[in-house]
């Protein structure tokens, strides 16, 4: 298994409607979670965090379930200006202190 | 606020060459990282520096040397550059390994 996957897509979703990505993580020890968005090219930046608890900045929430390894984002109200890939991030701090990209799931919204 | 730089930008050498790609920070992160980014392939680590001094190989590290004599610099070099290693090169920094990374803009190399 690999240590990070997603679904490469492209996901297709029309203006207005609400989308979700998972991105599942192989090492049970890993300690920090992030989603990061890549415009065509351009460098990653950091759309959020994810943390234990869940969380929410504005149309987008990120969610963490750790017992089936895996971190989701949700976008609600998609507008043409969220398509991008976003590259979800696990960090395996016990391990050898790297970070670690998925390989980014693709997102064209479509008008 | 400069953050992340890296130096060149664009470049083509031919087989052979051999070049050094420059990345600073002036954020007095920790915590270092070069990445290649290919098509369908995503981010490949290819050395990080947990700190001044250190350097550590990533997944792809063969071909590549890397340094990191002062805190806000990172070197990524290529003794022997070769076609396969065209590609787009980003460097990141953050604070601590479990902390938000920010990227340069890239470096994008061709090897004819």
């Amino acid at each position: 298994r690999k240590e990070v996957e997603q679904d490469p897509g492209p996901f297709n979703v029309p203006e207005g409607a609400t989308v979700a990505f998972n991105c599942t993580y192989s090492n049970s020890a890993s300690q920090s979670f992030f989603w990061y968005r890549q415009d065509c090219r351009k460098e990653p930046k950091l759309l959020m965090s994810v943390y234990s608890s869940g969380n929410e900045d504005g149309r987008f929430t990120a969610q963490l379930n750790r017992a089936s390894q895996y971190i989701s984002l949700l976008i609600r109200d998609s507008k043409l200006s969220d398509s991008a890939t976003y590259l979800c991030v696990v960090n395996n701090l016990n391990r050898d202190d790297k970070i670690i990209f998925g390989k980014g799931t693709r997102l064209h919204i479509l008008p | 606020n400069a953050g992340v730089t890296q130096t060149p930008k664009f470049r083509v050498l031919k087989t052979g060459q051999s070049m050094t790609l420059l990345c600073a920070q002036d954020m007095n992160h920790e915590y270092m990282y070069w990445y290649r980014q290919d098509p369908g392939m995503g981010l490949r680590l290819i050395h990080y520096s947990v700190g001044e001094g250190t350097t550590a190989k990533g997944e792809v590290p063969d071909g590549y040397n890397v340094s990191r004599l002062k805190k806000q610099n990172f070197l990524l070099g290529l003794e022997s550059a070769a076609p396969s290693q065209t590609s787009v090169y980003f460097c990141a920094s953050s604070r601590q390994g479990n902390t938000e990374a920010f990227f340069g803009q890239g470096t994008r190399l061709t090897v004819v």
